[in-house]
């Protein structure tokens, strides 16, 4: 079974700055995806990134990029330009191309975003 | 675009009483999911649904009942409700192909409260 950990139980940063968010996780399989969902306070699971594990390259959306190392498991989101409303809960998940197919979610990591 | 719909958002009820929480989506996505979040566990897979007609079990199956004759509709039956099932229920969807980047795409939540 794959699990993913999140070894952030919160984070700080300030408007304008740069913060990254660790995430590792352990599995057997070469093919997989990866996430990383932004949850506010209204409880919304908002997806923020996607990384495939067979492409080499980062993905980037806008002002959030991924650092997806393979071969150490590893998967950080950085946040520049960090905005106010960036403040929320973040969490790393893997989805297997196998079996259930369904995300195996992190603990979370609370962002704080002051002025 | 109405994606994915949660009903009822918010819902309080008595222990012993059934409760059932709507998840209709319009995308035609083949996987429909339940997951439920509580404070100190994260987000964990109660049932999943690969098709209509097709549902398994996942990691907190007990005291659910699920059922999909539609490819839309993914209702969750808590068929004696009890206090531990208080929670925030979340209904998920996705295709299984690269091509949507296997990305799983989220409901609003159900708030449950059972007193």
């Amino acid at each position: 079974a794959q699990t993913v950990t999140q070894s952030q139980p919160e984070m700080s940063v300030q408007e304008a700055e740069t913060v990254t968010l660790s995430c590792t996780y352990d599995t057997s399989e070469s093919d997989y995806y990866l996430f990383w969902y932004k949850q506010p306070p209204s409880r919304q699971m908002i997806l923020v990134i996607r990384q495939e594990a067979y492409k080499q390259q980062n993905a980037t959306e806008n002002r959030f990029s991924v650092n997806f190392q393979k071969a150490a498991k590893s998967f950080s989101l950085k946040i520049s330009d960090s905005q106010l409303g960036d403040a929320a809960m973040y969490f790393c998940a893997y989805r297997s191309l196998s079996g259930y197919s369904t995300l195996t979610f992190g603990k979370g990591t609370m962002l704080l975003v002051s002025p | 675009d109405a994606g994915i719909t949660q009903s009822p958002r918010y819902k309080i009820t008595e222990t012993g009483r059934q409760v059932t929480l709507m998840c209709h989506q319009t995308w035609s996505h083949s996987y429909m999911f339940w997951y439920r979040q509580d404070l100190g566990h994260g987000l964990r897979l109660i049932y999943y649904s690969a098709a209509a007609d097709i549902t398994d079990k996942g990691e907190v199956p007990d005291g659910y009942v699920v059922s999909r004759s539609k490819t839309e509709n993914f209702p969750l039956t808590l068929e004696s409700a009890t206090r531990s099932q208080t929670s925030v229920y979340f209904c998920a969807s996705s295709f299984r192909d690269s091509t949507s980047g296997n990305t799983i795409y989220f409901g609003e939540g159900s708030w449950l409260t059972v007193v």
